[in-house]
């Protein structure tokens, strides 16, 4: 079954702490995306990656890190200077980085701050 | 940068009746529009989308129109029902950026038996 998978789907943080949410795909995609869902904000990206081993900051990338070390892995950690982590993390990939390929969505992370 | 407004940000219609979102952009380089659908707590999906080579494209009950000239675009869902209730997204890409699509903020539709 191909798709995108986030792991976990729930996640609690304590203040000061970094947490890491998974992302795999096994639709052999180069391009790979990570956006944060607020109510009433629509879609911000966080981070993208054309290829491996090479990744670019979004718009909202502040207090966020990645890493591309293999094609189906990108792997988003949310660091205790991120002040407002609580949201919802959303997973994306495209065959490669043109426009016009459509962008396919992972189920999704909820993160909470406790 | 690309600029996508959507409107209305709430749309609720009774069951049957049709519905209307509309975006618009900035970027007169944008060419691929793409809709998405998000059903409460899950992912969102691909519903439609329109290259900027044409105005409209159907599929069954929904369809996008695309004006260049005004910068915007709209999906209509035609004979709607409870389950096209969701949050809906409009995006934008532009060839002359970074390729990365810039999405509205959503509207609310609400489908009322």
């Amino acid at each position: 079954d191909g798709g995108i998978t986030q792991s976990p789907k729930y996640l609690f943080r304590k203040e000061g702490q970094n947490v890491t949410l998974s992302c795999e795909q096994n639709l052999n995609h180069d391009a790979m995306y990570w956006y944060r869902q607020d109510p009433g904000q629509g879609l911000r990206l966080i981070y993208y990656s054309q290829i491996v081993n090479d990744f670019q900051k979004g718009d909202i990338a502040e207090g966020y890190s990645v890493s591309r070390e293999k094609k189906e892995s990108f792997p988003l950690t949310v660091t205790s200077a991120q002040k407002n982590p609580t949201a919802f993390y959303l997973c994306a990939s495209s065959i490669d980085f043109a426009s016009g390929n459509t962008i396919y969505f992972g189920e999704g992370s909820w993160l909470t701050v406790v | 940068g690309e600029n996508v407004e959507q409107h209305p940000s709430t749309l609720s219609v009774q069951e049957g009746d049709s519905a209307v979102i509309k975006c618009t952009y900035s970027d007169s380089a944008s060419n691929y529009f793409p809709w998405y659908k998000q059903e409460l707590g899950k992912r969102p999906q691909l519903i439609i989308d329109i290259r900027s080579n044409v105005g409209e494209k159907k599929d069954q009950r929904i369809a996008v129109t695309l004006n260049k000239t005004a910068k915007h675009f709209s999906l209509h869902i035609t004979e709607t029902q409870p389950e096209d209730s969701a949050v809906y997204f409009c995006a934008a890409t532009s060839i002359g950026g970074s390729y990365i699509p810039t999405f509205g903020r959503g509207t609310s539709l609400i489908v009322h038996p």
